[in-house]
């Protein structure tokens, strides 16, 4: 069974230009969330979708942005790019929204903003 | 928001010894996982432990709700044990991760 992946695995973008982060989850899971790892501030919670809706935020301005899609796959926006957006994205699925329910974890994109 | 705390931050270990690590959170919470950061950033699952106690191989993990914490022990720890283990938790709507413990396996 194929797990959680990403794309691309690298971006490089420059401070203003926007990145799009794409998210496929595991076949049957109708959760994703997003996260970002900053250097010095940990894994912190960014976008949370499940069944095509944003369920939740984490404490992020608004150019964070994202939807998914009817297949369940998401994508992650970031307008209007900060040299801080630089880290590793990263992104889990869940077999759907309940509390108890198990995340898993793709291997990341990492986004440098020069 | 919660406050999910690890100890320790950093753990420097003989290839073969054991260890426990720690998670705190601050407030009640509806799951727990511990999961193990590779090098390269991906992020493993070890556990999935809202409460009690499992076991897999040289890995074992304890989450007291009732106390707010969860342990992880790893017994005769190897080289590809190195690497940083975090705790994350939800609350409601909303998940936050621990501060981490990166670990260091000398041959």
């Amino acid at each position: 069974e194929a797990g959680v992946t990403q794309s691309p695995t690298h971006l490089i973008k420059t401070r203003g230009q926007q990145a799009t982060l794409r998210c496929s989850p595991i076949s049957g899971h109708t959760s994703v969330y997003w996260y970002q790892q900053a250097l010095g501030l940990g894994l912190q919670f960014l976008l949370w979708y499940d069944e095509g809706e944003e369920r939740n935020r984490g404490n992020f301005p608004p150019r964070f942005s994202g939807r998914q899609f009817p297949n369940y796959s998401s994508e992650l926006n970031v307008n209007a790019l900060e040299l801080e957006d630089s880290a590793l994205y990263l992104c889990a699925s869940s077999l759907d929204s309940f509390s108890y329910n198990e995340q898993f974890f793709g291997p990341g994109t990492r986004l440098t903003v020069l | 928001g919660i406050q999910v705390e690890q100890s320790p931050p950093d753990l420097i270990l003989q290839e073969g010894a054991n260890s426990t690590l720690r998670c705190n959170f601050s407030d009640s919470v509806n799951n727990l996982q511990w999961f193990h950061q590779n090098p390269w950033g991906q992020l493993i699952n070890l556990f999935y432990i809202p409460s009690g106690t499992k076991q897999n191989g040289r890995l074992s993990a304890t989450t007291v709700a009732t106390e707010r914490y969860s342990l992880l022990y790893i017994s005769s720890s190897q080289t590809t044990d190195s690497g940083v283990y975090f705790c994350a938790v939800r609350t409601g709507n909303q998940f936050y991760f621990g501060t981490g413990t990166s670990l260091t396996v000398i041959p």
